[in-house]
């Protein structure tokens, strides 16, 4: 079975800032999806960022990249230059590339932006 | 155009009691999850449906909870004898089909007391 794990409950960053949201993940498929999904407080949960784990090439949406270190089962968001709106909680998620298309997810990490 | 939407918002109910939570998924999108999310944790899955019938129920947690989804629309999450360990947000999410994005709803917020 697929496991995610987001170790950091919290983290907190200054408005312009960046910063940079932890998640490994433990899985023995070769080939598989990555996702780190926004929760707002009180909103549903919107896609931020999806990496294919055959590409090397790192995702990037605008504000948003991801460090994607396959070997090492690493899978980190980096949100630039940080804005109150980022305020959420952020998800890292598994899903394998077959047929079995649920998402798993880690615990989540409660980010703050300070203005 | 519309998102998915999810019926109750919010669901208070009393120990023993059965409920029904109500998931519209986006029109045409064939692939409808339930996922279960406790206060601090992330999301767990439950059921998905392709279509009318349900292809993967492995996280049901027991036989009092059960999803229809007759049309291959609107789905239905019924809880029966419903406990206080139940309590959670239900988060219902569609896809186009199983190897696209999936969209989530707002969640039903289910309060057993």
């Amino acid at each position: 079975a697929q496991t995610v794990t987001q170790s950091q409950p919290e983290m907190s960053v200054q408005e312009a800032e960046t910063v940079t949201l932890s998640c490994t993940y433990d899985t023995s498929e070769s080939d598989y999806y990555l996702f780190w999904y926004k929760q707002p407080p009180s909103r549903q949960m919107i896609l931020v960022i999806r990496q294919e784990a055959y590409k090397q090439q790192n995702a990037t949406e605008n504000r948003f990249s991801v460090n994607f270190q396959k070997a090492a089962k690493s899978f980190s968001l980096k949100i630039s230059d940080s804005q109150l709106g980022d305020a959420a909680m952020y998800f890292c998620a598994y899903r394998s590339a077959g047929a079995n298309s649920k998402l798993t997810f880690g615990k989540g990490i409660t980010l703050s932006v300070r203005p | 155009g519309a998102g998915v939407s999810q019926t109750p918002s919010n669901k208070v109910t009393e120990k023993g009691k059965y409920v029904e939570l109500r998931c519209d998924p986006i029109s045409g999108h064939t692939a409808l999850y339930w996922y279960r999310q406790s206060l601090g944790q992330g999301p767990e899955f439950l059921i998905y449906f392709q279509g009318t019938g349900a292809a993967d129920d492995s996280g049901l947690p027991n036989d009092r909870f059960f999803a229809v989804r007759p049309e291959g629309s609107v789905s239905t999450l019924k809880i029966q004898r419903t406990e206080r360990g139940d309590s959670a947000m239900y988060l219902c999410a569609s896809s186009p089909g199983q190897y696209n994005e999936q969209f989530f709803g707002p969640g039903t917020r289910l309060t057993v007391l």
